[in-house]
């Protein structure tokens, strides 16, 4: 079956510190791997996908195929990364639009 | 351009009733997804369409359908409504990408209260 498992529901780091949320997914063919936020009184947004293998806003995910995880990182954190953190999965092939989400992350940047 | 939007934003209806919801995707998106978030079960598909036509169906009962007009607008439809039915419903509307699957632009939600 496919899943997507976030094991933490809340991370607290301090500013500066790095962050590292965790991701693992079950999926039997080639996955395509997402991260979206969602900020405060927003809409949920696309953060990065694994396929376009950049950084945005200092975050980046590598795909462990062996591991079966899509950690999201950032090596110094910033008050204004608070947010809501959604790891999500899609079929390879082919363009779909079925995501199958994790339970989410908060992530909690204290001064 | 203008995002997906939704409406309405709040609605509060009774056990037993039914409900329409609506949205409107980007412009030039043909495909629209829905998603139930709920604080216990989080954020689960629904269904979508694409050029007016069901291309994927998650796990809910048949009391949750929906459709999709030429102008790729959508509409999602909960007959005979239970108190569990209480969630944000979230639309997503995407554009077919060079790459891989399409990214997915979602609405700020329709928040359901069912009494």
């Amino acid at each position: 079956a496919q899943r997507v498992t976030q094991p933490e529901k809340l991370l607290s780091v301090f500013k500066g510190a790095p962050v590292e949320l965790k991701c693992n997914y079950s999926y039997s063919g080639s996955p395509e791997l997402f991260w979206y936020v969602q900020y405060s009184r927003q809409r949920l947004q696309l953060l990065l996908r694994h396929i376009s293998r950049e950084s945005i806003k200092g975050f980046t995910a590598d795909l462990n195929k062996g591991e079966t995880s899509f950690h999201l990182k950032k090596p110094f954190a910033q008050e204004e990364d608070s947010a809501m953190y959604y790891c999500a999965l899609s079929h390879g092939s082919g363009n779909t639009g079925k995501l199958i989400f994790g339970q989410g992350t908060t992530l909690q940047v204290k001064p | 351009k203008a995002g997906v939007t939704q409406t309405p934003r709040y609605l509060i209806k009774t056990r037993g009733q039914q409900v329409t919801l609506s949205c409107s995707p980007i412009s030039g998106h043909r495909s629209v997804s829905w998603y139930q978030q709920t604080p216990g079960q989080g954020l689960q598909f629904l269904f979508e369409y694409f050029s007016e036509t069901q291309r994927n169906k998650g796990n809910f009962p048949g009391r949750f359908s929906g459709r999709q007009f030429s102008n790729s607008r959508s509409e999602m439809n909960v007959s005979t409504l239970e108190l569990g039915d209480s969630a944000l419903y979230l639309c997503a509307s995407s554009s077919p990408g060079l790459v891989g699957p399409d990214t997915q632009y979602f609405g700020p939600g329709t928040r359901l209260t069912v009494l």
